[in-house]
């Protein structure tokens, strides 16, 4: 049981660039979220998911798309890359008890 | 929407001590949850402790133990016998209750950084 994987670990990309952090739960989770972490701050919702077909916007969506084909896989969509969506990513997932669980996060560099 | 307050940036405590870390949020919910996550400097989150919003009891965890006050919206944490281990940021955390349709967010404060002092 590997719990909330995320790829890549770490990523430079140049202003303009797309890309697209991969987020993986084995849990058979329903909910399933993205955050990003600017330094020095708390987590930020991006994106969020309540099932396989369904996602909706959390507080900071500009610039981000989502999808979620199955239930086990996130993935995050960057399409034009900006200075300002340099952060730490964490994907994390969640039933019905509440408690998330988070995978060890993408630290992301736009330049 | 809900807003979380850690007033604390940074503190330190000697090795064994006793320290508190601060944490209010802001709702008009009646029912909801309130967590605190530690993140290490390899930048894992981990779940620390958990309130329910319908408990009085205080919920404890080995050396970690939380006063949570509803009618101020109050919610710290107290780590005992502080361990070198216990380094890392502190998350304070505030989540409505599960809502079929819109999962159950977390709402995070800005962290407090804690050093354990040797």
């Amino acid at each position: 049981n590997a719990g909330v994987t995320q790829t890549p670990k770490f990523r430079i990309l140049k202003i303009g660039q797309s890309m697209t952090l991969q987020c993986t739960q084995d849990m058979n989770h329903n909910y399933m979220y993205w955050y990003r972490q600017d330094p020095g701050m708390g987590l930020k919702l991006i994106y969020y998911s309540v099932g396989a077909g369904i996602t909706d916007k959390g507080e900071v969506p500009n610039g981000y798309n989502v999808s979620r084909s199955t239930t086990e896989d996130f993935p995050l969509r960057l399409e034009l890359a900006a200075p300002s969506q340099t952060s730490v990513y964490f994907c994390a997932s969640s039933y019905s008890n509440y408690e998330q669980y988070f995978g060890p996060g993408t630290r992301l560099t736009v330049t | 929407a809900q807003t979380v307050t850690q007033s604390q940036p940074e503190m330190s405590v000697q090795e064994a001590e006793t320290v508190t870390l601060s944490c209010t949020y802001d709702t008009s919910e009646n029912n909801y949850y309130l967590f605190w996550y530690k993140q290490p400097p390899s930048r894992q989150m981990i779940l620390v402790i958990r309130q329910e919003a319908y408990k009085q009891q205080n919920a404890t965890e080995n050396r970690f133990s939380v006063n949570f006050q509803k009618a101020a919206k109050s919610f710290s944490l107290k780590i005992s016998d502080s361990q070198l281990g216990d380094t890392a940021m502190y998350f304070c955390a505030f989540m409505k209750p599960p809502d079929n349709n819109a999962g159950n967010m977390l709402t995070f404060g800005g962290g407090t950084r804690l050093m354990v002092k040797p």
